[in-house]
């Protein structure tokens, strides 16, 4: 069974403050996609990656997916209260279906 | 831009009544899923259907039931709720990246 292992699960910062949370797991993965949920509303898409060692930028979002296609991280530069909600990953070895981590919670202090 | 609309948003239900969760989706996307969301355990697949006249059993099925109505429309049904199925349920279709609907917020008492 693959697993997609997020941490931390939760995180409280100060408005300005620099971030990274982490999507991990054993299973090699042909692309990994990270999404951003508010409260109330469905996750939406922010990237995709499907490339070992690919880096994307959105705005002060920085995505990397791991030279070996297992893990990925997502750096957040300068938070910002807008940034607030549940970040989840979710990736697939090339079938249908995507397996989704449990999410980090991130919340950003005015 | 509609994208993927689910109905009902809130509903209560009573432990044994039946209930079918609707979802439509303006996209022309062929593949459309069916997930619900619980405290700590992500999102968590129940059923999903590839193409239109298609369906497959996901991670947790079992209660559940779906319908593929045609290449827009595919349906989740509780045939006998349960409390262990109050849950969030998101209905998303897939072109390059999953498209979710806003959810609906399932209470079994």
């Amino acid at each position: 069974t693959q697993l997609l292992e997020q941490s931390p699960q939760f995180l409280s910062i100060q408005e300005g403050e620099n971030l990274t949370v982490y999507c991990n797991s054993s299973s090699v993965f042909s692309s990994l996609q990270w999404y951003r949920q508010e409260p109330g509303e469905g996750p939406v898409l922010l990237v995709t990656v499907v490339t070992g060692g690919e880096v994307k930028k959105l705005k002060r979002l920085t995505f990397q997916f791991g030279d070996a296609r297992k893990d990925s991280s997502l750096h957040i530069t300068a938070a910002q209260p807008g940034d607030t909600g549940l970040y989840l990953c979710a990736g697939t070895s090339g079938t249908y279906k995507y397996i989704f981590g449990t999410g980090t919670r991130l919340k950003v202090l005015a | 831009n509609a994208g993927v609309t689910q109905t009902p948003k809130f509903q209560v239900l009573k432990t044994g009544q039946s209930m079918t969760l609707q979802c439509a989706q303006d996209m022309n996307h062929n593949s459309m899923y069916w997930y619900r969301q619980d405290p700590g355990m992500g999102l968590r697949l129940i059923y999903y259907s590839a193409s239109e006249g298609t369906t497959d059993k996901g991670e947790v099925p079992n209660g559940y039931n779906v319908s593929r109505l045609n290449k827009r429309e595919f349906s989740l049904r509780l045939e006998s709720a349960a409390p262990s199925q109050t849950s969030v349920y998101f209905c998303a279709s897939v072109g390059t990246g999953y498209t979710f609907g806003s959810g609906t917020r399932l209470t079994v008492v």
